[in-house]
């Protein structure tokens, strides 16, 4: 929605493998972000980045990397390291930092 | 880390009637946002709130900012069965322009018509 694509919509993934998860934005934004939704909780924060070739790491970070290498671009990969990775992934992006967040339609891994 | 508290987790309404969700913290925000998730889908940006004491209002929804920005409201007045979804507020503390938003739990709205 609103210009931001995640893919793929469901991904499985057996334990021990790296995974990353794709996020795209046409919006010409500079700021991007990656959350996690547990069920029934809010977002949190992994990683975010203000500008090309620049993230810093957010609430939980650990476990998780993320490149910054063209503006429309930020993907995120699980690691090994991340000890319960089963969970629902957004992406999103803002014009500038503080603006209001633009969403993608997610990423649900399943890890087993 | 610093968090932000919303109140209540859930709600259920019969169509027609009022809801509120709180969003409450211990220090000043620098401002606050309001989104909207349906289930299933993903959160939708509903509004910003800078000022202290700030009203503003989108149809049926009446949004608040505290005059000590510690505190933000969101009020729906005769609930419709497109209301359902889930309610989050996102802070930014200390001077703004951080790049960093802290969501709160959220407030799950079921509405039965």
């Amino acid at each position: 929605d609103g210009g931001i694509t995640q893919s793929p919509k469901y991904l499985f993934r057996k334990e021990g493998q790296n995974v990353t998860l794709s996020c795209e934005q046409n919006l010409n934004h500079d700021a991007m972000y990656w959350y996690r939704q547990d069920p029934g909780q809010g977002l949190r924060l992994i990683y975010y980045s203000q500008i090309v070739n620049d993230f810093q790491k957010g609430d939980i970070a650990e476990g998780y990397s993320v490149s910054r290498e063209k503006k429309e671009s930020f993907p995120l990969t699980v690691t090994s390291a991340q000890k319960n990775p089963t969970a629902f992934y957004l992406c999103a992006s803002s014009r500038q930092q503080g603006d209001e967040q633009y969403f993608g339609p997610g990423t649900r891994l399943t890890v087993t | 880390g610093q968090q932000v508290m919303q109140i209540p987790q859930y709600q259920h309404v019969q169509e027609g009637e009022d809801f509120t969700t709180y969003c409450n913290s211990s220090t000043t925000l620098s401002n606050i946002q309001w989104y909207k998730q349906r289930p299933g889908g993903h959160p939708v940006f509903l509004i910003q709130l800078v000022k202290s004491g700030e009203v503003k209002k989108q149809k049926r929804l009446t949004f608040q900012f505290g005059e000590a920005k510690k505190n933000s409201s969101l009020h729906i007045t005769a609930t419709q069965t497109t209301d359902v979804g889930t309610y989050f507020c996102a802070v930014e503390y200390g001077s703004g322009n951080t790049g960093k938003l802290i969501f709160g739990q959220g407030t799950t709205l079921q509405v039965k018509p």
